[in-house]
């Protein structure tokens, strides 16, 4: 079966410069959820989309942006980078409530470092 | 926006201890409590998906209970190991606005010692 997509799986940017996580949900999954874990840290909810709008929103910093395509993809665009961005960026995809099973799907992570 | 508050944070047992934790959300208009388990640097993973109140699910060691009515779940583990540590998230599912999907707690950190 299909699982959550994320891309790319390892990333390393120096500071100051932008980088951009893609997540690509299980299909029919209309639900994405951005989650970051830093090292040593517990996970800290970012943002969550439903049906391509923003439902909840955590601890992302003004220097971050997502959004949800209409194909239900969501990607995490990231500028101003800083060494404490380096960290796992997990996403998670579900169906919505209407649709019966909600539970959430993990993708393997994006690695991003600074240096 | 609906609160889900998890507690503790964070939890330190020896191995072999029993411990439980709980998880608090919004009974107006309940659907669903998710229960995840996530290790540091691996994907999170389902551990119960529970929607009646009353509801009570176990696997192997773990299990959980639910009480829509009051609004809380309580996750158990018996006889704690070592390969139990990790963060454990739960998440709820409420009807109504924009409110289509889940809402998780930060989660209690478990440690176990051995």
């Amino acid at each position: 079966a299909a699982g959550v997509i994320q891309s790319p799986r390892h990333l390393i940017k120096e500071k100051r410069e932008t980088a951009t996580l893609k997540c690509y949900p299980i299909p029919r999954h209309d639900t994405v959820y951005w989650y970051q874990q830093g090292p040593g840290q517990d996970p800290q909810f970012l943002i969550s989309f439903y049906e391509k709008m923003q439902s909840d929103k955590g601890s992302i910093p003004d220097r971050f942006s997502a959004q949800q395509f209409s194909d239900y993809h969501s990607e995490l665009n990231m500028s101003s980078l800083e060494l404490g961005d380096s960290a796992l960026y997990f996403c998670a995809s579900s169906l919505g409530l209407s649709q019966g099973n909600t539970e959430a799907f993990f993708g393997q992570g994006t690695r991003l470092t600074v240096v | 926006i609906l609160n889900v508050e998890q507690s503790p944070q964070s939890l330190h047992v020896q191995e072999g201890d029993s411990t439980n934790f709980t998880c608090s959300f919004p009974s107006s208009n309940f659907y669903a409590l998710h229960w995840y388990r996530w290790e540091t640097a691996k994907s999170p993973e389902a551990l119960f998906v529970m929607t009646l109140n009353g509801d009570e699910k176990k696997k192997g060691r773990i299990s959980a209970t639910l009480n829509t009515k009051e609004g809380y779940s309580y996750l158990y583990i018996k006889g704690s190991q070592p390969e139990d540590s990790a963060t454990y998230l739960c998440a709820c599912l409420n009807y109504g606005g924009s409110q289509g999907n889940l809402i998780f707690g930060k989660g209690t950190k478990l440690s176990v010692k051995p």
